[in-house]
């Protein structure tokens, strides 16, 4: 099994509707990341959760929420969704040293919104 | 101006070439210097990574970093056609919670 598993891997909606991504890894880790990624603007961060407690907005956080129901699992929802947030979404993890030795990510959910 | 500035390419190269990828950046505090690898439809995966000024060498693999210059690189030899995929540099420095990452340079080896 993958340390860092996302579902769907693909998923198409309709405007309006809402949409829950889910992450869940076996790595141990505390620290949990989403980012989106869109061609030419490389992976930008949505929000960020350093243990359970903990939730924080990342850059482009407008239009999305998260729950961190445990070590180990951290949903991103979509409560609305628009078109403009077709995109791919990764799940990332670290330790404590994350940002010095690196993430690990999983495989990604491509998401269309029609 | 952002913080990592990366050549988004794409690049394409002849199998068996040598392959340059570069990014710069602005921030003197950054320390801490990665490469990642994402092929299509995948996650990126941690390929190399460096800590402060100089050379790491893994296989084919070798990253260089200029910090004077605020210079980062990624050599490619003999490269096959199984590294084509979009690298992306990332960085932090002490006191960052967080990476920066570089928008990722799209990769094609022809055969």
């Amino acid at each position: 099994d993958a340390d860092v598993t996302q579902t769907p891997r693909n998923r198409i909606t309709k405007t309006g509707k809402r949409i829950m991504l889910e992450c869940s890894q076996t790595k141990g880790h505390d620290r949990m990341y989403w980012y989106r990624q869109d061609p030419g603007l490389g992976l930008r961060l949505i929000y960020y959760s350093f243990d359970v407690k903990d939730i924080n907005k990342g850059e482009i956080s407008d239009g999305y929420s998260v729950s961190r129901q445990a070590q180990a699992k951290f949903s991103l929802s979509l409560e609305s969704a628009i078109p403009n947030q077709t995109a791919l979404y990764f799940c990332a993890t670290s330790d404590l040293d994350g940002a010095n030795y690196g993430y690990t990510f999983g495989s990604g959910t491509r998401l269309t919104v029609v | 101006q952002k913080e990592v500035e990366q050549d988004p390419g794409p690049l394409s190269v002849p199998e068996g070439a040598i392959v340059s990828l570069n990014c710069t950046y602005s921030n003197s505090a950054f320390q801490y210097f990665m490469w990642y690898r994402q092929y299509s439809r995948k996650g990126p995966e941690l390929l190399m990574y460096t800590y402060s000024s100089g050379n790491k060498e893994d296989g084919r693999f070798t990253a260089q970093v200029d910090k004077s210059s605020k210079y980062i690189s990624l050599f490619i030899r003999d490269s096959q056609p199984s590294d084509s995929a979009t690298y992306l540099c990332a960085m932090s420095g002490f006191g960052n919670e967080k990476l920066t990452f570089g928008t990722g340079t799209r990769l094609t080896i022809i055969p």
